[in-house]
């Protein structure tokens, strides 16, 4: 158990620019989340899977953000025409299930965007 | 989802227990309440989640009175590794996470 990865750990675009991230959880957790933190707030939720399905997108996604887990592993975060008010930490979290277990997430060390 | 509300900061001295109390008034009956841990430039960490009465484990302990409409997360002796923000949470079992702000705790020697 390697713990919940994530890749870039920085990325730095110009405003318009597409950017991806991705997210590797803990092997056999068939939940993940995205949350989205900027500085001095706690995370938002952005939206979470259940093995490869998409259960909910939060407000907070516009239909610039696009996310993704094929087969129910790995997920990736895709940020189309970035714009300023898209900098932020991106964080990513797996948990083992549902019930009492879904509570209890590991977080990446996330993905710090930045664009300028 | 619940709101919570909880200090915006504390401040402590090395060895002394720390005690941050979170109001959720309208936390609904399922509603589990979770505590969580984060440093800067890392995601957060899970530190404990209770339903009711009181629950502890390694690291800390959680009291919530029989309303459920508060809950209380204890930090025995703490240390200067215990600077952290400390994040209050309620919610169902989607595990649809949302925080507040959080409590950043200072520890001093």
């Amino acid at each position: 158990d390697t713990g919940v990865s994530q890749n870039p750990r920085h990325k730095i675009t110009k405003r318009g620019q597409n950017v991806t991230f991705r997210c590797d959880p803990i092997s056999e957790h068939n939940r993940l989340y995205w949350y989205r933190q900027t500085l001095g707030q706690g995370p938002e939720f952005l939206t979470y899977f259940q093995n490869e399905a998409q259960l909910e997108k939060s407000r907070l996604l516009s239909d610039r953000f696009s996310a993704e887990r094929p087969k129910g592993s790995f997920s990736t975060l895709e940020i189309q025409r970035t714009e300023q008010g898209d900098s932020a930490m991106y964080l990513c979290a797996s948990s083992s299930g549902g019930g009492t277990s879904s509570y209890e997430q590991y977080f990446g060390p996330g993905t710090r965007l930045t664009v300028t | 989802l619940a709101k919570t509300t909880q200090p915006i900061s504390m401040d402590s001295y090395e060895g002394q227990e720390v005690n941050i109390t979170c109001s959720h008034n309208n936390i609904a009956t399922n509603d589990y309440i979770t505590w969580y841990q984060q440093f800067p430039s890392q995601g957060p960490r899970f530190i404990i989640q209770g339903y009711k009465t009181k629950v502890t484990n390694e690291v800390a302990s959680l009291f919530i009175p029989a309303d459920r409409k508060s809950s209380t997360l204890s930090l025995p002796r703490v240390s200067l590794s215990d600077t952290a923000v400390y994040y209050c949470l309620v919610g169902d079992s989607w595990g649809k996470l949302q925080f507040g702000a959080g409590t950043q705790v200072v520890v001093t020697p």
